[in-house]
């Protein structure tokens, strides 16, 4: 089993809101990502937990906070964002063990108004 | 800055032909490189994988790996109009094995 949940699948919000995406995994897997993809460009890495620790923040803004509750959970707290962060945000994991794959989840589609 | 290089596209081929897709990568020091396949509103899905320079088949697809040309390949066997998808080409980079992507080759399968 590959599969890496996400919620929710679409989300409108104005400027002002506070909301969260979650992503879950029951791979037990160590080390979950975040990503946002503009369309028609790649995915871009904004986070990386490993061990429910966070070990990569690409320079994103703070107005988007990343939480790991536990091994299987990650979150992205999203407040006070801007029309140009409209995306799709991807969450995936990767095993810690054998292989470097990671497997992407299905993505919540984010428009900002 | 580590890049990854693939041709935009679209790559136009027919039913039943052989499909390859190319993609160069800068990073000396990258171990594993993989493929991903995007449908339009959809997230990407990992087709394959290649760590060892090589050859790796699986199915219709088979992965090449050429680390002293810093060059990765895709090819797809019988291509079907099913796989029309954008082929996203991704190698790990850096710590917690950070994935440097590719632009996307957009396939398109014709009838």
């Amino acid at each position: 089993d590959t599969e890496v949940t996400q919620t929710p699948k679409h989300l409108v919000m104005g400027m002002t809101n506070k909301k969260s995406l979650k992503c879950e995994q029951h791979m037990g897997h160590r080390a979950m990502y975040w990503y946002k993809q503009k369309a028609k460009k790649p995915p871009e890495l904004m986070f990386v937990y490993s061990y429910e620790k966070l070990s990569i923040n690409e320079s994103v803004p703070s107005r988007f906070s990343p939480e790991c509750p536990n091994s299987s959970l990650l979150n992205l707290h999203l407040h006070a964002l801007q029309p140009e962060d409209s995306a799709l945000y991807l969450c995936a994991s990767r095993g810690a063990s054998g292989g470097n794959e990671q497997f992407f989840g299905p993505g919540t589609r984010l428009t900002v108004l | 800055q580590k890049e990854v290089e693939q041709n935009s596209g679209p790559l136009s081929v027919p039913e039943g032909a052989i499909a390859s897709l190319n993609c160069t990568y800068s990073d000396r020091g990258s171990q594993s490189f993989f493929w991903y396949r995007q449908y339009s509103g959809k997230s990407p899905e990992l087709i394959m994988f290649i760590y060892s320079n090589g050859d790796k088949e699986d199915g219709r697809f088979t992965a090449q790996l050429n680390k002293a040309s810093q060059y990765v390949s895709l090819l797809i066997r019988d291509s079907q109009p099913s796989d029309s998808a954008t082929y996203l080409c991704a190698v790990t980079s850096g710590g917690y094995n950070k994935l440097i992507f590719g632009a996307g080759t957009r396939l398109a399968v014709h009838p």
